[in-house]
C-alpha cells in the first residue's frame, strides 16, 4: 500500500520558532510537494520538488524554504513562525512519467502559531 | 495559473438522494481534471479523473463526473449518497499537459444526514 507520511499530526510552536515539517514516501516517487489548506480558500501550493536537491516556488512561498536531500523525503521549512501561518500544511508525492498521474497525500500536520 | 470554482461550499444532502458538486475552471487550452475526496481527519484521496477520451467519467465509491469542454465544467455526481459519503471534496486541474502542478478549487463540504 502506497503511503505518504508526515512527521506531526499537530504542532503548537511559538512566534518566531524555526519550523520543520517532515514528510517521507515509500513509492519512490520523482515529485513531491507541499500544500497549505485554509477553509474556504482550498489548497494552495507552496513549493514542489521534481528531484533530489531539486526545489520551485509555488503560489504561495513567501515564508516558506524547503529541502530535499534525499528522494523519499521533503521537508517543509518555517524560517520564523508566524501566527498567519497558522494552516493545516498537506504533503503529496506522485510518480513521474506522464502528466495527469494520481497525487499521493500524507494525513496532514495541523500547525498552531502562537 | 489555473483559476478553479467551486460554485457550493456547502451541500447538506439526504441519504439515499442524488448529489451534484459543480466545478468550473478557468482556461479553454487542454487540461486534465480531478475530484479528490477527503475524510475527517484524512488526506486527500483520488476520485475520479479526465485526462482525455470519453467525456464521463466513472470513479470509485459510485461518483461520476462529466467533462464540457465548451462550459469548462467538471460537474460531480452521485445518484444515491451514503452517511459515508459525508466529506471536503474538491476539484482540480492541471496548468498544462506537461504540468505537474495541481491547481485546487476551495472545497465543497457534502453533509450526508439520514
Amino acid at each position: 500500500d502506497v503511503k505518504v507520511t508526515q512527521s506531526s499530526r499537530y504542532l503548537v510552536k511559538r512566534t518566531g520558532e524555526k519550523v520543520f515539517l517532515e514528510c517521507v514516501q515509500d513509492m519512490d516517487h520523482e515529485n513531491m510537494f507541499w500544500y497549505r489548506q485554509d477553509p474556504g480558500l482550498g489548497l494552495r501550493l507552496i513549493y514542489f520538488s521534481y528531484d533530489v536537491k531539486m526545489k520551485e516556488k509555488g503560489d504561495i512561498p513567501e515564508g516558506y524554504s524547503v529541502s530535499r536531500e534525499k528522494k523519499e523525503r521533503f521537508s517543509l521549512i518555517l524560517e520564523s513562525a508566524s501566527t498567519n501561518q497558522t494552516s493545516m500544511y498537506l504533503c503529496a508525492s506522485s510518480p513521474p512519467g506522464l502528466p495527469g498521474s494520481e497525487a499521493f497525500f500524507g494525513q496532514g500536520t495541523r500547525l498552531t502559531v502562537v | 495559473a489555473q483559476s478553479v470554482t467551486q460554485l457550493d461550499s456547502q451541500v447538506p444532502v439526504f441519504e439515499e438522494a442524488p448529489v451534484e458538486l459543480r466545478c468550473n475552471y478557468s482556461s479553454s487550452v487542454s487540461v486534465y481534471l480531478f475530484w479528490y475526496v477527503q475524510y475527517p481527519n484524512q488526506g486527500l484521496q483520488l476520485l475520479l479523473k479526465y485526462l482525455s477520451g470519453s467525456t464521463l467519467v466513472k470513479g470509485i465509491n459510485g461518483f461520476e463526473a462529466e467533462f464540457n469542454k465548451s462550459q469548462t465544467s467538471f460537474h460531480l455526481r452521485k445518484p444515491s449518497v451514503h452517511i459515508s459519503d459525508t466529506a471536503e471534496y474538491f476539484c482540480a486541474v492541471s496548468d498544462q499537459p506537461n504540468d505537474y502542478k495541481l491547481s485546487f478549487g476551495a472545497g465543497t463540504t457534502v453533509t450526508v444526514r439520514a
